[in-house]
């Protein structure tokens, strides 16, 4: 099991740029997560989904968008970069039946540079 | 709407010290309580979590924390301080019923020799 595996592990980018951030995980979990960690502000739920071809807001999703085409894939558009998506992007997934005490499995981090 | 409050962004012990992280909650409904670690340039991971059953539990590494729903707590602890505690503690909740947790701003531990 490798879990759940983001790439890449670090980019930088231009203003205006675009970029997908890759999500995968192998544990058939339905739930998964994209939150963005800035320092001192702990996590920030960007986007979620419940299942393959259903997604949903977050705190903060302006600037991105999400799809969820199969059960393993969760990817992150950033459509036009600026500065303020400076980050460390973590995805999460879980499996969730009856919103119970479901524990999050989270991958190592992308962190992204927009100059 | 359910919130998470960590008192203290950094905590300094030394090597040996008792650890004391804390926790409060607020919930309009019984909680799932959660402390993830998150070492250096790494993803979060779970220590612990309270799914109401036994009020103190034990997590990994010698962590433990105690539910209190009285003081709406859920601070963690650990007898003895081992340099590689050195990380960045979150403790998150959610709802019961709900599929997304909140979680707090996090914790930093230092260790000291």
């Amino acid at each position: 099991n490798a879990g759940v595996t983001q790439t890449p592990k670090f980019r930088i980018l231009k203003i205006g740029q675009s970029m997908t951030l890759q999500c995968t995980q192998d544990m058939n979990h339905n739930y998964m997560y994209w939150y963005r960690q800035d320092p001192g502000m702990g996590l920030k739920l960007i986007y979620y989904s419940v299942g393959a071809g259903i997604t949903d807001k977050g705190e903060v999703p302006n600037g991105y968008n999400v799809s969820r085409s199969t059960t393993e894939d969760f990817p992150l558009r950033l459509e036009l970069a600026a500065p303020s998506q400076t980050s460390v992007y973590f995805c999460a997934s879980s499996y969730s039946s009856a919103g119970g005490g479901e524990t999050q499995y989270f991958g190592p981090g992308t962190r992204l540079l927009v100059l | 709407a359910q919130s998470v409050t960590q008192l203290g962004s950094h905590v300094s012990v030394s090597e040996g010290a008792l650890v004391l992280l804390r926790c409060n909650y607020s919930s309009s409904v019984p909680p799932y309580l959660f402390w993830y670690v998150q070492y250096p340039n790494q993803g979060l991971q779970l220590l612990l979590k309270y799914t109401s059953a036994a009020t103190l539990v034990k997590g990994i590494n010698g962590f433990e924390a105690e539910f209190k729903k009285s003081e709406t707590s859920f601070h963690l602890t650990k007898p003895s301080a081992h340099m590689s505690d050195a990380a960045e503690y979150f403790c998150a909740v959610k709802p019961g019923g709900s599929y997304i947790p909140t979680f707090g701003r996090g914790t930093s531990l230092i260790v000291h020799p």
